[in-house]
């Protein structure tokens, strides 16, 4: 059964870096790409970017200035960080796993607010 | 914003049918996907591809596209149903989402 487990600081200063990581089990990071996607308060879902496990990247261009994601696989983890965050970057924060098309398993989700 | 649209609501009486659609270019090209997000949990996965259903996701859910449109239908809708519901698809830079489809059931 795959689980995934997002973890971080839930509270973020304004012009700081958000940092989470999205523990796995249940099924080796590697072969497939995963994924990070948010959630603000009362918006829609949007996708962040999506790392493979050689480390190749994509990135939704709005973010792509301010983020980074990164891939662990001795600790079969991938982290995510966004840098000089406002506070429109508040919201619920997912990992999935991304198997090119579809998201077929979540974690929990991560509310992380942004405030100065 | 989204490149994906979809209408904002949507009612259904309790054991009737409701169809929610997502359109936009992206749809002509690659197979949309469908999320069920309620309150407080993770989206799950309920359609996929042409017309694709993980395995525990109840048969009344089913899946159609045409051009730029694709379309999640429930037959037979249960109280459980009720809740935002997204459509997705690649697009050239990874992927999108829709705007959501809050299904209220009556």
């Amino acid at each position: 059964q795959v689980q995934l487990q997002e973890s971080g600081p839930g509270l973020v200063k304004t012009s700081e870096t958000l940092s989470l990581t999205c523990s796995v089990s249940g099924a080796s990071i590697g072969t497939t790409y995963w994924s990070w996607i948010r959630q603000p308060p009362g918006k829609e879902l949007e996708w962040i970017g999506s790392i493979y496990d050689t480390g190749s990247t994509r990135y939704n261009p709005s973010l792509k200035s301010r983020v980074s994601i990164s891939v662990d696989t001795s600790k079969n983890q991938f982290s995510l960080k966004l840098k000089s965050v406002t506070a429109a970057d508040t919201a619920i924060y997912y990992c999935a796993r991304d198997l090119n098309e579809i998201f077929d398993h979540w974690g929990q989700g991560t509310l992380v607010t942004v405030s100065s | 914003s989204s490149d994906l649209t979809q209408d904002p609501a949507v009612s259904v009486a309790l054991g009737q049918t409701v169809r929610i659609t997502c359109q936009g270019d992206s749809l002509r090209r690659y197979y949309g996907s469908w999320y069920q997000k309620k309150p407080g949990q993770a989206p799950l996965l309920v359609i996929y591809g042409k017309n694709n259903r993980p395995s525990g996701i109840p048969d009344r859910f089913s899946g159609s596209s045409s051009g730029d449109t694709t379309s999640l239908t429930i037959t037979g809708a249960q109280a459980e149903d009720e809740a935002d519901y997204y459509c997705s698809t690649r697009d050239s830079n990874g992927y999108v989402f829709g705007t959501g489809t809050k299904v209220t059931v009556l």
